[in-house]
């Protein structure tokens, strides 16, 4: 089974630039999430999708970030304009449905990508 | 809100000893689900355990033993028999189910391991 497949792994842009990532969850997953790690910190999720619809974005920078899952599978995240506190990793994640009464449905545990590495400069 | 605390930036063990990285935890959920991950300077988030609210026994999963007390809110991941390939950043988790709430994956501090040989 393929995994979480995200791209570029990494990206150098000057401060004002835009940049996009990409991610294809793995395949039956209805939540996609995306999360911001910077360095020596712990993942911070930006927005999560359950299908094409957005669950929670309530830490998403709107002004500056954007994210969209249109058909309910694959999904990219832009950021116009860069700064350089946007400097991270950027971790896609997907998962099952979490239902922690039944063990049957399996752990909802999510399944990462490597990562986008962003430098902004 | 969710909320976990990792109090430990650093922790060292010898090759061969066990660990405990702690993990506490606050929710309002009615039921929730504690995961830890462990991330090797590689990048990648691997995923170790989980353990649900209502389990009534802890979470083991080869080396990785999950020492859950519900009522300390607590949710300590144990490494027996250390290797140097354990050393990592280690994540605790928490993900909770409530009617009308997301469901999202929150994440503590991490705790960074070291394996001394």
């Amino acid at each position: 089974e393929a995994g979480v497949a995200q791209s570029p792994r990494y990206k150098i842009i000057e401060k004002r630039q835009s940049v996009a990532f990409w991610c294809n969850p793995i395949s039956g997953h209805a939540t996609l999430y995306w999360y911001q790690q910077i360095l020596g910190q712990g993942p911070k999720l930006l927005i999560q999708f359950q299908n094409n619809g957005v669950v929670d974005d309530s830490q998403l920078p709107k002004d500056r970030f954007s994210a969209e899952r249109l058909k309910g599978v694959d999904s990219t995240l832009k950021i116009q304009p860069a700064k350089l506190e946007d400097s991270a990793v950027y971790l896609c994640a997907s998962s099952l449905v979490f239902r922690p009464l039944n063990r049957g449905a399996g752990t909802g545990e999510l399944f990462f990508g490597e990562g986008s590495r962003l430098t902004v400069l | 809100a969710q909320k976990i605390t990792q109090t430990q930036p650093g922790m060292f063990v010898q090759e061969k000893e066990a660990v405990t990285l702690d993990c506490t935890y606050d929710t309002s959920d009615p039921s929730y689900g504690l995961f830890w991950y462990k991330q090797p300077s590689s990048g990648e988030m691997i995923f170790l355990i989980y353990q649900g609210s209502y389990d009534q026994q802890n979470a083991t999963e080869g080396r990785y033993s999950l020492n859950f007390q519900k009522a300390r809110k607590s949710a300590n991941l144990v490494i027996s028999a250390s290797q140097l390939g354990d050393s990592a950043m280690y994540f605790c988790a928490m993900r909770g189910r409530r009617l009308g709430g997301s469901e999202k994956l929150v994440f503590g501090k991490g705790t960074k391991l070291t394996v001394n040989p």
